[in-house]
């Protein structure tokens, strides 16, 4: 199985940006980059996914190393409704989530 | 357009009995795949249906089994039950195969006495 390994946690001032990376050491070729987030008592949320290139969309920014072998999840201005634990993840036949990161964001 | 919905969210059981767990998918999502969340082991998949058939299953002991119906709802269950079951499981539907956007239900607290 793939293996995704991430920071415990990260710390960011509000309306600063957030760079949150992920490495993805036994990523195969085809394999999707997920990142999910999850709130206090909710299930997980997605936020963006990509394969090779780098990806935008409203809430968030994906930059994809060129081998493939990392990510970085980017939020261009954090707010307190950001604070979550994130999750990077393979998809390959399945999902492998790494352990995720506790993302703080002080006021 | 009504979410991922889990039932019941919350259950309390014994070693060696047996439970059910429902998850009802977004209307018109075909895909529902479920995962086992503890604070030891993270996010781990189980499995994933798409239209009745289980497309993929995860590392985990025969135990742990499911179905979906043909509106795409989906049961999990979990035969002889261990200490080590109890965790939060979580649903998630999708539109078509899982590499998309999943939408997560809202989990299942499961607690092994």
């Amino acid at each position: 199985d793939a293996k995704t390994t991430q920071p415990n946690s990260m710390e960011s001032n509000e309306e600063e940006p957030v760079h949150l990376p992920c490495n993805h050491s036994t990523i195969s070729g085809t394999d999707y980059i997920h990142w999910y987030r999850q709130l206090p008592s909710q299930g997980p949320e997605y936020v963006i996914h990509g394969l090779t290139s780098n990806v935008n969309n409203r809430m968030a920014s994906l930059a994809i190393a060129e081998d493939r072998k990392s990510s970085t999840l980017i939020l261009h201005r954090a707010t307190l409704r950001d604070a979550a634990v994130y999750y990077c993840a393979n998809y390959g036949q399945n999902f492998v989530f790494g352990p995720g990161t506790r993302l703080s964001v002080l006021p | 357009k009504a979410g991922v919905t889990q039932t019941p969210r919350y259950l309390i059981k014994t070693r060696g009995q047996q439970v059910t767990l429902s998850c009802s998918p977004i209307s018109g999502h075909r895909s529902v795949s479920w995962y086992q969340q503890t604070p030891g082991q993270g996010l781990q998949f189980l499995f994933e249906y798409f239209s009745e058939t289980q497309r993929n299953k995860g590392n985990f002991p025969g135990r742990f089994s499911g179905r979906q119906f043909s509106n795409s709802r989906s049961e999990m269950n979990v035969s002889t039950l261990e200490l080590g079951d109890s965790a939060l499981y979580l649903c998630a539907s999708s539109l078509f195969e899982t590499y998309n956007e999943q939408f997560f239900g809202p989990g299942t607290r499961l607690t092994v006495l």
